[in-house]
């Protein structure tokens, strides 16, 4: 089983929609936890940082779930430009260790 | 400032050739690190360095080897080409590791024949 789990997709909704990923991390002691975006051929991009608390910035909303181990990502009133893959990123202080998940990729449709 | 940027952007290597992945940074970040990225894999973490003389292994370190002799400069080296290194390579910085924001370099694509 993979340390960082999302579901790969990919997910296709149209412009305007509201749409939520969830990615699931096995490891109890992770720290850490961020969104990173890719683009097709581009290199990942800090997208926001999750915390205990959750956090929004303008579209998106990150929350975090740390009984369920479970960090979530919602974007609302999508755009053509959130086309991309996006990528759940843990930490782990006590190893060291960053991990990324593999991706959920998102296409929006005019 | 130029942030992080890698050399070549693309490159064909026959099995056995050596080789070595350019990766600079202009942000004075102690922390450096490359990894590979698969289909269906995820970024995996090849090696890393948390300052100038400092290296470690990650994830996938088999096959390669790298230094740290500048905080600028963390160059790759493959020893002995193998297709399964076919692949596309980052190197990312920060300021240190694990809470802070990672700066990719935009990647190098790799095959091996």
């Amino acid at each position: 089983r993979k340390e960082v789990e999302q579901d790969p997709g990919p997910f296709n909704v149209p412009e305007g929609a509201t749409v939520a990923f969830n990615c699931t991390y096995s490891n109890s002691a992770s720290q850490s936890f961020f969104w990173y975006r890719q683009d097709c051929r581009k290199e990942p991009k800090l997208l926001m940082s999750v915390y205990s608390s959750g956090n929004e910035d303008g579209r998106f909303t990150a929350q975090l779930n740390r009984a369920s181990q479970y960090i979530s990502l919602l974007i609302r009133d999508s755009k053509l430009s959130d086309s991309a893959t996006y990528l759940c990123v843990v930490w782990r202080s006590s190893a060291s260790k960053i991990i990324f998940g593999s991706g959920t990729r998102l296409s929006i449709r005019p | 400032n130029a942030g992080v940027t890698q050399t070549p952007k693309f490159q064909v290597l026959k099995t056995g050739q050596s080789m070595t992945l350019q990766c600079a940074q202009d942000m004075n970040h102690e922390y450096m690190s490359w990894y590979r990225q698969d289909p269906g894999m995820g970024l995996r973490l090849i090696h890393y360095s948390v300052g100038a003389g400092i290296t470690d292994q990650g994830e996938v370190p088999n096959g390669y080897n790298v230094s740290r002799s500048t905080t600028e400069d963390f160059p790759l080296r493959l020893l002995s080409a193998a297709p399964s290194q076919t692949s596309v390579y980052f190197c990312a910085s920060s300021v240190s590791q694990g809470r802070e924001t990672q700066y990719f370099g935009p990647g190098t694509r790799l095959l091996v024949l």
